[in-house]
């Protein structure tokens, strides 16, 4: 089955523990993204990558990082959380095929920065 | 600035009524539109799309309309069901080579039975 993949899909932590969250995808997209979503904000995309090693900042990269070292995988990175940081996150990737405007997103990460 | 606005945050209709959620945007360099459907708990998941170059697209009960010179874009759903209840987000996508998608805030609805 085509899909997305994150984990976990809810964490707590606490301010300044890093902590990552995986994105895995098994469609060979060459595209994938991260978007977070807030409350009458809509989605907004921290970081995207149009292909391995190839990283790009979005509308609201400060306090993320990602890395592209395999096409499957696309992992954000949260160096040091903060409360602001609390947030409905989404992984997303996309074909250069036919339908190459569509988006896929993964089920979504809900995280807690106390 | 909000280049993708869906001015209702929510929207209620009975079942086998005319659902229509509306976006407007102020980006003319915008070429392709989307909708995306979202459950609770659950990621977006695409619905149907539209290219500049066309006014209308239609899959089964859903159709988009797109008035290019008034910068806007509707979601018709006939007949409404109960299922359809969820928060719906209009996207965006400028031409040439960036694959950015602009999302709008999401317009929630809810089909009552």
């Amino acid at each position: 089955e085509a899909q997305v993949t994150q984990n976990p899909r809810y964490l707590i932590t606490v301010t300044g523990k890093k902590l990552t969250v995986t994105c895995s995808q098994n469609m060979n997209h060459e595209y994938m993204s991260w978007y977070r979503q807030d409350p009458g904000l809509g989605l907004r995309q921290i970081y995207y990558s149009m292909n391995v090693e190839v990283t790009d900042k979005g509308d609201v990269p400060e306090g993320y990082k990602v890395s592209r070292k395999e096409k499957r995988n696309f992992p954000l990175i949260l160096e040091s959380p903060s409360p602001n940081q609390t947030s409905l996150y989404f992984c997303a990737s996309k074909n250069t095929g036919l339908a190459k405007n569509i988006q896929y997103f993964g089920a979504g990460t809900r995280l807690s920065v106390l | 600035d909000q280049q993708v606005k869906q001015n209702s945050p929510s929207l209620s209709v009975q079942e086998g009524r005319i659902s229509i959620l509306n976006c407007d945007y102020t980006n003319s360099m915008f070429d392709y539109f989307l909708w995306y459907k979202k459950y609770p708990a659950e990621g977006p998941t695409f619905l149907i799309s539209i290219s500049s170059i066309k006014d209308k697209n239609e899959d089964g009960r859903f159709t988009v309309f797109l008035n290019k010179s008034a910068k806007h874009l509707s979601l018709h759903i006939v007949p409404s069901q109960p299922g359809d209840s969820a928060v719906y987000f209009c996207a965006a996508k400028t031409q040439g080579g960036s694959e950015k998608l602009v999302f709008g805030k999401g317009t929630k609805l809810t089909v009552n039975p």
